[in-house]
């Protein structure tokens, strides 16, 4: 059974801190990895993909991936106030029809 | 570019009653199609997907069904709600396998 495991959290960081999210998966088929961002009440939206080892950076924000580990993170730099939501790692493994497994989710919160 | 329509966005529906909420995905051909539902305090939970009209999997066997008259819709529906169909239903679509998700506004269906 594929597993996606995270913090619950909440994690509590100050603003302009760096925040860090974490994520394990447990099938080492898995080849795709998503971060998706959560506000309270609304659907899930993308932030970030990422499918091979090491770091992908857009803005404020950067994917790890460690395949060897079945570890993947997200660091949000500067992280400001309208970052406090819950964030959502999804895996996809190519077995039959893909689809996505999603964590449980990490909670953010960033005070002012 | 390609958007994707749900709705209701919230529906309150005693229990027994039937339900059907409809998703439409606009700006793409040949789209994969997914329902999640997301209870209170839980991660999402894949209920059905779908790679082309008349091709349903149903991941979770319960009280719902999925149906897929057309390319770019896809209709979840149940015969009799139970209160334990409460939660917040998602559609999504991808383009293909191994990419990312795009989620719809969600319907909140709260079952009284």
């Amino acid at each position: 059974q594929k597993e996606v495991e995270q913090n619950s959290g909440p994690l509590s960081v100050p603003e302009g801190a760096i925040a860090s999210l974490n994520c394990t998966y447990s099938d080492r088929g898995s080849q795709s990895f998503f971060w998706y961002r959560q506000y309270s009440g609304k659907s899930p939206e993308l932030i970030m993909s990422i499918y091979s080892n090491g770091d992908k950076e857009d803005g404020r924000f950067t994917a790890q991936l460690n395949k060897a580990s079945q570890y993947v993170s997200l660091l949000i730099r500067d992280s400001q106030p309208s970052d406090s939501a819950t964030y959502l790692c999804a895996v996809m493994t190519p077995s039959g029809y893909s689809t996505l497994t999603f964590g449980k989710g990490t909670m953010l919160l960033v005070s002012p | 570019s390609q958007t994707i329509h749900q709705w209701p966005a919230t529906l309150v529906q005693p229990v027994g009653s039937p339900l059907s909420l409809e998703c439409t995905v606009e700006g793409t051909s040949n789209p994969n199609l997914y329902w999640y539902r997301q209870a209170a305090g839980r991660g999402l939970q894949l209920l059905f997907y779908s790679i082309g009209i008349d091709q349903i999997s149903s991941e979770v066997p319960q009280n719902l069904s999925a149906s897929r008259p057309q390319d770019r819709q896809f209709i979840l529906s149940s015969k009799k709600l139970l209160l334990s169909d409460s939660g917040f239903y998602l559609c999504a679509w991808t383009s293909g396998q191994g990419v990312e998700a795009f989620f719809g506004q969600g319907t909140r269906l709260t079952v009284v």
